[in-house]
């Protein structure tokens, strides 16, 4: 099974700081990356799929990049609203669907 | 819209079965693959199992093969999941969520509330 690998596990930020995620496959899965916000108590939310491809209705201040093993997710400008975990999942090699651990982001 | 609505959840003694329910609402039903994910307490998500379009074809995570099994009903436009010998481990928020396919990317855009599953004695 492919295993994903996301760093930081948690992450403090400032309103209006750039953060960035990392995540990491164990073997290559191309572009076959999704993004998924989780805000407390709530379902995931789906934001990037294809490494780097926005859904419909996303702000633009999020963004992802990466192809192979390596994937990177980024906020532009953080905001109040976008206190939420965020969990990379891969598609390449299925069953299963395999997540990344999460990165539980804060505000400063 | 789009709505899964997840049911079925509660209090259950170890080694005991339950039966969880997610009923299907605003698109066609029979084309998608529908799928359950857990959370653990406090913890990430984990892919349960996946079932295709028509049922043919289902999938399931290591940790629960030959313990649960997922089911759809068309005709009720219903998922679910029958959950046996249930184990303090499998602790956790059941969600639905809908697979959407185009070419060759695979993402899930919709998602059921969750319903809480607790295996205690």
């Amino acid at each position: 099974d492919i295993q994903m690998t996301q760093s930081p596990s948690s992450l403090s930020a400032s309103v209006g700081d750039r953060v960035t995620i990392t995540c990491q496959a164990s073997q290559d899965i191309d572009n076959y990356l999704n993004w998924y916000q989780q805000k407390p108590g709530k379902a995931p939310k789906l934001l990037i799929y294809d490494a780097s491809n926005l859904e419909t209705g996303v702000p633009s201040r999020f963004s992802g990049r990466g192809s192979g093993t390596d994937f990177t997710f980024t906020i532009s400008s953080l905001q109040p609203e976008d206190i939420a975990t965020y969990y990379c999942q891969q598609y390449d090699n299925l069953p299963p669907y395999t997540f990344g651990q999460g990165t539980k982001l804060e505000i400063k | 819209q789009v709505q899964l609505v997840d049911s079925g959840g509660g209090v259950v003694q170890p080694g005991r079965s339950l039966r969880l329910s997610c009923a299907a609402s605003g698109f066609t039903f029979t084309t998608y693959t529908m799928h359950w994910v857990r959370q653990a307490p406090g913890k990430g998500l984990e892919w349960v199992a996946g079932i295709s379009n028509a049922g043919s074809n289902k999938y399931y995570a290591d940790s629960v093969k030959g313990r649960f099994t997922i089911s759809r009903d068309n005709s009720k436009n219903t998922l679910s999941l029958q959950m046996n010998s249930l184990r303090a481990e499998d602790t956790a928020v059941y969600y639905c969520a809908r697979e959407t396919r185009s070419g060759g990317t695979y993402f899930f855009d919709y998602w059921g509330q969750g319903t809480l599953v607790t295996v205690s004695s």
